[in-house]
């Protein structure tokens, strides 16, 4: 199956700093990658959808000041958390559309704000 | 919006035993998935039905989407201790590309 990766896979920051997620297709290009949020024992929220070369389209109740996402090429989004506070902690996972209906999901970024 | 119903939402039973979790909507989709979650890692693809009807199969586990397209349910046979995790349940919307998640349904197999 198609391979997405993500770096770092944890990360732990001050709160007032900003903290920035790649997101990468490695063996298929993503015109559309998505970002997700997760909090523990509970499914997946989505938190915008990422389209190479255009604006993200950000879920309702998600602020797109504070969660900025570029989708610069067809292997690479990448989300940054600005300012970020102890509420902001969370697991953070992306997927990329492989085909038509496929989202292929990346392992996950453990983020802990201090 | 579309809302997908994913049931039990806890589920733990003994190694041999059967089971299966049901995805339910109101709404079609496009497409359904099924993705097994361990903590700490994302969500893997278990499979992906597109046609109404369809069923599909994958070892010990068995998925079928609804006539309609509007449900889905996964049968495990047998299940072993390695089948523990978070199942989710995803249908891809008509109008686009996103999926609408279950709520997830965490599966412990003891030995």
């Amino acid at each position: 199956g198609a391979v997405v990766s993500q770096h770092p896979s944890r990360v732990i920051c001050k709160s007032g700093t900003s903290v920035k997620i790649e997101c990468r297709s490695l063996d298929f290009q993503a015109t559309t990658m998505f970002w997700y949020r997760q909090f523990p024992k509970q499914s997946l929220m989505l938190m915008a959808t990422s389209n190479e070369g255009s604006k993200a389209t950000y879920e309702q109740g998600v602020e797109k000041d504070k969660f900025l996402i570029n989708h610069a090429s067809l292997t690479l989004s990448t989300l940054t958390v600005t300012s970020a506070h102890p509420e902001d902690s969370s697991f953070y996972i992306c997927s990329a559309m492989e085909s038509s209906y496929e989202q292929y999901f990346g392992p996950g970024t453990r983020l802990t704000v201090t | 919006t579309q809302l997908l119903e994913q049931s039990p939402q806890f589920l733990s039973i003994q190694e041999g035993e059967n089971l299966t979790v049901y995805c339910n909507s109101s709404s079609v989709f496009s497409s359904l998935q099924w993705y097994r979650q361990e903590p700490g890692e994302g969500p893997v693809l278990l499979v992906t039905v597109v046609t109404g009807g369809e069923v599909k199969k994958l070892k010990r586990l068995t998925f079928q989407f609804g006539d309609a397209r509007k449900d889905s349910s996964l049968h495990i046979t047998a299940a072993q201790p390695g089948d523990t995790g978070l199942y989710l349940c995803a249908g891809g919307e008509t109008s686009g590309s996103r999926l609408t998640f279950g709520e997830g349904t965490q599966l412990t197999v003891n030995p």
